[in-house]
Formats: structure tokens, C-alpha cells, sequence
């Protein structure tokens, strides 16, 4: 198995300018999980999905971020119109069964100017 | 409100040597508790996974211990090489979403380097 596929790996993107992150979990897991990784802050899970509907979303810090998963294999999350505080490491990962552990993809490095 | 709280945030040790990291948790109520390693520019990856009534796990050189009265666990890496430097991840899970989604509540980590 690949893994978690997340694209891309590396963002360098201008304030104001829209950024979508992608996600490919494993085949078969039906949970999925945005986190945002800074150094100050640690990880902290932005968004949720089960079965492909979104569950808890209450970590998404703004409207300006949003997400999707439109099917079973590909998750997206979006940040329009970013901001340079939004710079950090934003993982996908994905579990199959509620007692399994998660397994993260190789993240999204994302700089804001 | 629940809390995961590493010690210490950076370690430096030589080669060879064993060290210890430190965890506690105020999550309540609990279901089980994982350490991770994420290498610099990787994802977590999981090590080991302990639940209320189990007191150590062992994953080769890496040792979980925990004690669910005084809510707290450690890591102990054994004869540690160089391949050990990463960051270690303790997280814990509550049966009821507490940490959000899932229950999880992360830690900061400790920031481990292993010196030749």
C-alpha cells in the first residue's frame, strides 16, 4: 500500500492568493483527518470526515479554510484567501476501524508571504 | 479541559545512551494512550499503544510505560543511534470526544537528538 498521498508536498504562495491542499487516504479506511502543525502549537486536527461526511469541524479556525470529500479516495482542504499566519505543516491521515490508529501522510509544507 | 503535557520539550543525548521521556495527561475519561515518532518533514508515526490496563508495551528498543492513577507515561529508548532523532508524539484518547474528533488530545512532543 502508498500510504497517505497528500499533494503537494511544498506551497509557496502569496498572501491573499487561494490554496487547496489534496489528500489521498489508504484504500479501504473510512475516516479522515486534516491537522495543522506548527511549532508553537503542536498539531492540532482541524477537520474530520466519516464515510465521507464531515463530523466535527469545530477545529477549521476560520471561514477562509474549508474542506471537502467528495468520495471515499480524495479529500481536499482549501484556504481562501490565505494569510501569513496560516504558514505550517498540514497533514492528512487516515484509520479504517474507531480502535485502529491513524496513519498521517508526508504532510503539505505551506509558506504564506 | 483536556490536557497532554510532554517533558522535557528538547533532549540532546550522545550515542548509545538510553533516555526517557516523559508524559502527563489530564484526559478523562480514558480509553488509551499512543506514543508517535515524526522524523523532520515526515508524518507521525505510531509506535506503541497502551489502554487502561496495560502497564508496558515494548516496540524493540522503545519501551512505553504507563500508570493510569497518576496519569502518566514515559518512553524509554534503549541504547539509542542516531536514526532515534525525531520528535515523540504522546497522545491520548477519551471515550467521549473530549481533545475533539476521535477524543485525541496531542502533546507538543520532545524534540530528541541523538548525538554521535
Amino acid at each position: 500500500d502508498a500510504g497517505v498521498i497528500q499533494s503537494p508536498r511544498h506551497e509557496v504562495t502569496e498572501m491573499g492568493q487561494e490554496v487547496t491542499l489534496r489528500c489521498k487516504p489508504i484504500s479501504g479506511h473510512n475516516s479522515l483527518f486534516w491537522y495543522r502543525q506548527t511549532m508553537m502549537r503542536g498539531l492540532e486536527l482541524l477537520i474530520y470526515f466519516n464515510n465521507n461526511v464531515p463530523i466535527d469541524d469545530s477545529g477549521m479556525p476560520e471561514d477562509r479554510f474549508s474542506a471537502k470529500m467528495p468520495n471515499a479516495s480524495f479529500s481536499t482542504l482549501k484556504i481562501q484567501p490565505s494569510e501569513p499566519r496560516d504558514s505550517a505543516v498540514y497533514f492528512c491521515a487516515s484509520k479504517g476501524r474507531s480502535w485502529e490508529t491513524q496513519y498521517f501522510g508526508p504532510g503539505t509544507r505551506l509558506l504564506v508571504l | 479541559k483536556n490536557q497532554v503535557e510532554q517533558s522535557p520539550q528538547s533532549l540532546i543525548i550522545l550515542e548509545g545512551k538510553n533516555c526517557t521521556l516523559q508524559c502527563n495527561y489530564t484526559v478523562s475519561p480514558f480509553s488509551n494512550l499512543r506514543w508517535y515518532k515524526q522524523d523532520t518533514g515526515r508524518g507521525p508515526v505510531s509506535l506503541t499503544i497502551m489502554t487502561f490496563s496495560e502497564n508496558t508495551k515494548s516496540n524493540g528498543r522503545y519501551t512505553a510505560t504507563l500508570d493510569a492513577d497518576t496519569k502518566q507515561s514515559s518512553l524509554h529508548i534503549t541504547a539509542s543511534q542516531l536514526s532515534d532523532s525525531a520528535s515523540y508524539i504522546c497522545v491520548v484518547s477519551a471515550k467521549v470526544p473530549g481533545g475533539g474528533a476521535d477524543g485525541l488530545t496531542f502533546g507538543k512532543g520532545t524534540h530528541l537528538i541523538i548525538q554521535p
